[in-house]
């Protein structure tokens, strides 16, 4: 099993330039997060998909981020314009949910750097 | 408003002594917690979890103690060893049927050899 699997693993772009963060969820996954870490606020949910069908946006900072599942293995965050507040590591987790178990699987992360 | 909260960012313990590490949440919903263990540039990984019916659950050298009517638990660790040194994140999931969680900011654990 490769895990989740994220990319780009960093990424340094311009502030005002759009950025595509891309996430393969673990093969018989049902639910996908996406997640941001900063210093001062540890680990913010920002979106989640279950089925492919996005059930919580309510994380996402601004109209500037948006999140698309197009099929089961594959799933994208999208900043656009990026700002340099939006500097920090951005966590893909994918989980299969039976009954009450919680327990999340989380890609490597994409530490992203706006100037 | 940060509905887990993590207040200590770091602690710093002797090889071989107890490391404890702290949580509390306001939410009277959340009725499974769990912690997560992350190394540098990993994302973070499952370590152990409990439910509210329970208030201690040991896997090995890592201990959950919930305490409902304080909303606290915490993540006690014996002995403590280098390898532990990570940041922990204590998570609650916040309703029964959606998997989702909510993540405190990290307690950055150092194990001093």
């Amino acid at each position: 099993d490769a895990g989740v699997i994220q990319s780009p693993r960093h990424e340094v772009t311009e502030m005002g330039q759009e950025v595509t963060l891309r996430c393969k969820p673990i093969s018989g996954h049902d639910y996908l997060f996406w997640y941001r870490q900063t210093m001062m606020r540890g680990l913010e949910l920002l979106i989640y998909f279950n089925n492919n069908v996005p059930i919580d946006d309510s994380g996402m900072p601004e109209d500037r981020f948006s999140a698309k599942m197009p099929n089961a293995s594959f799933s994208t965050l999208k900043i656009q314009p990026s700002e340099p507040r939006d500097s920090a590591v951005y966590f893909c987790a994918s989980s299969h949910f039976r009954g009450r178990t919680e327990t999340q699987y989380f890609g490597p992360g994409t530490r992203l750097l706006v100037l | 408003d940060q509905q887990v909260k993590q207040n200590s960012p770091s602690l710093s313990v002797q090889e071989g002594r107890i490391s404890i590490l702290n949580c509390d949440y306001t939410n009277s919903m959340f009725d499974y917690f769990l912690w997560y263990k992350k190394y540098p540039a990993e994302g973070p990984t499952f370590l152990i979890s409990i439910s509210s019916i329970k208030d201690k659950n040991e896997d090995g050298r890592f201990t959950v103690f919930l305490n409902k009517s304080a909303k606290h638990l915490s993540l006690h660790i014996v002995p403590s060893q280098p390898g532990d040194s990570a940041v922990y994140f204590c998570a609650a999931s916040d309703h029964g049927n959606t998997g989702k969680l909510i993540f405190g900011q990290g307690t950055t654990l150092q194990v001093k050899p």
